[in-house]
């Protein structure tokens, strides 16, 4: 069974600083990976996504992430993070040969002006 | 716009009751899915379709029960015996989910019980 972990509940950022969100994922073969983003008041929509070769992957507002597959892990990245980027964030994945997404609990990520 | 439209946004329940929350896609996607979302607990699959006529139960189905006779919807019905339905529910569709396609999500509906 796949499963995934993300690592912080609720995250705390001034504008300006820098974000990682850690994702660890449980699965034995391969995967497809994914971040979303809830932003408050709006449906889930999709970040980025990794399938597979280069694994840094690069999506909209300037979000990346990083598979490191020695680490099951996926951490989502932002240089610079904007008040804008306040929302609730989930890491999912999806084994190959499965038709099912496995989302984490969530990071709530809140940036203070 | 093509999307996910859901219905209605906000639904009560009496006890012993069923009621129907509504997917529709007009994205063409052959996938449907159903997802509980509980505060802190992310999203929980409850039944998905990946063809018309076709759906699989998913990590949480007890208590609940759909139908894909159309490949534009994908009701759920929430029975009686789901004992902790006031959730949060979204439904979502994608293109032909094996080779990993993403999933596009509607507004969702949250149930309230009276």
């Amino acid at each position: 069974a796949q499963s995934v972990s993300q690592h912080n509940h609720h995250v705390i950022l001034s504008e300006a600083a820098s974000l990682e969100l850690g994702c660890n994922y449980s699965y034995g073969g391969t995967v497809n990976l994914f971040w979303y983003v809830q932003y408050p008041g709006q449906h889930l929509q999709l970040l980025l996504k990794y399938f597979s070769g280069d694994p840094l992957v690069k999506g909209i507002k300037g979000f990346e992430a990083e598979f490191i597959k020695s680490k099951f892990s996926f951490n989502l990245r932002k240089p610079s993070v904007q008040w804008s980027d306040t929302a609730e964030y989930f890491c999912a994945v999806k084994g190959a040969g499965s038709y099912q997404l496995t989302f984490g609990k969530g990071t709530k990520l809140s940036v203070i002006p | 716009d093509g999307g996910i439209t859901q219905s209605p946004k906000y639904l009560f329940r009496k006890e012993g009751q069923n009621v129907t929350l509504s997917c529709e896609q007009n994205l063409n996607h052959d996938a449907m899915y159903w997802y509980r979302q509980d505060p802190g607990q992310g999203l929980r699959l409850i039944y998905y379709s990946q063809i018309v006529n076709d759906f699989q139960k998913g990590d949480i189905a007890e208590g609940y029960s759909v139908s894909r006779e159309k490949k534009e919807s994908f009701p759920l019905t929430v029975t009686s015996a789901q004992k902790n339905p006031t959730a949060f529910y979204l439904c979502a569709s994608s293109l032909p989910n094996l080779s990993g396609q993403p999933q596009h999500f509607g507004d969702g509906t949250r149930l309230s019980i009276l």
